[in-house]
């Protein structure tokens, strides 16, 4: 089965180091989300690109997140600098743009600041 | 935005039906999702409805109507592994197609 691939796995982290996540689409998806989940807020849409391209980053916090695709086989989120407050499990997923079959999620970055 | 709103908690038999409901409001709807949660994993897809109608998949279907802005999940023969988060996620249109999810539903199975 193709998978949405992320690491790390988990990241523990002290508070104002940079953290960089990272996502390999499954290839062929033009569709990528990066979701960020907590048990108050749920899954929370952080960033969206088509074809490469962000097209939504409204639910980003512009001031220290960041997120980019270098390339078709790469996603990256950024944060600079981390706050205890963004502890959370980090999900990428990718899909066709459709969406008819559904969006793979990768298994998520567990990301704890201290 | 989209308002999305399922039950918090839901418990059933094992071998029982459940139903898990779900309502959104929204304008310019685009599909509804089922995904399927188990704890510490990452959610998988379970179905795609965005005409009204039952879509049914082996022991799970998934019913739409648009005008009353409603889904339900349902899950036949249940077993002690459906035990699990079950999110309804609302896709509008207008340019973007980004899925918005509802908090979850916590379905426990018990024997």
């Amino acid at each position: 089965d193709a998978r949405v691939t992320q690491t790390p796995r988990h990241k523990v982290t002290e508070m104002g180091q940079e953290v960089t996540m990272r996502c390999q689409p499954i290839l062929g998806h033009n569709t990528v989300f990066w979701y960020r989940q907590t048990m108050m807020q749920g899954l929370e849409l952080l960033a969206y690109f088509r074809n490469r391209a962000p097209l939504d980053d409204s639910g980003m916090p512009k001031d220290r997140f960041s997120a980019e695709m270098p390339d078709a086989t790469l996603a990256t989120l950024k944060i600079q600098p981390s706050e205890p407050r963004d502890s959370a499990v980090y999900f990428c997923a990718s899909g066709s743009e459709q969406g008819a079959s559904g969006y793979t999620f990768g298994s998520g970055t567990r990301l704890t600041v201290v | 935005g989209q308002n999305i709103d399922q039950p918090t908690e839901m418990t059933a038999t094992e071998g029982a039906i459940v139903q898990i409901n779900c309502t959104y409001q929204t304008s310019g709807f685009n599909g509804l999702f089922w995904y399927q949660q188990h704890a510490g994993e990452a959610p998988t897809f379970l179905s795609y409805n965005v005409l009204d109608g039952l879509e049914e998949k082996g022991r799970f279907s998934s019913f739409l109507s648009r005008s009353k802005g409603y889904s339900y999940l349902l899950l036949k023969e249940l077993q002690m592994k459906d035990s699990a988060s079950y999110l309804c996620a609302v896709r509008v249109s207008g340019g973007s197609y980004i899925p918005t999810f509802g908090r979850g539903t916590s379905l426990i199975v018990h024997p």
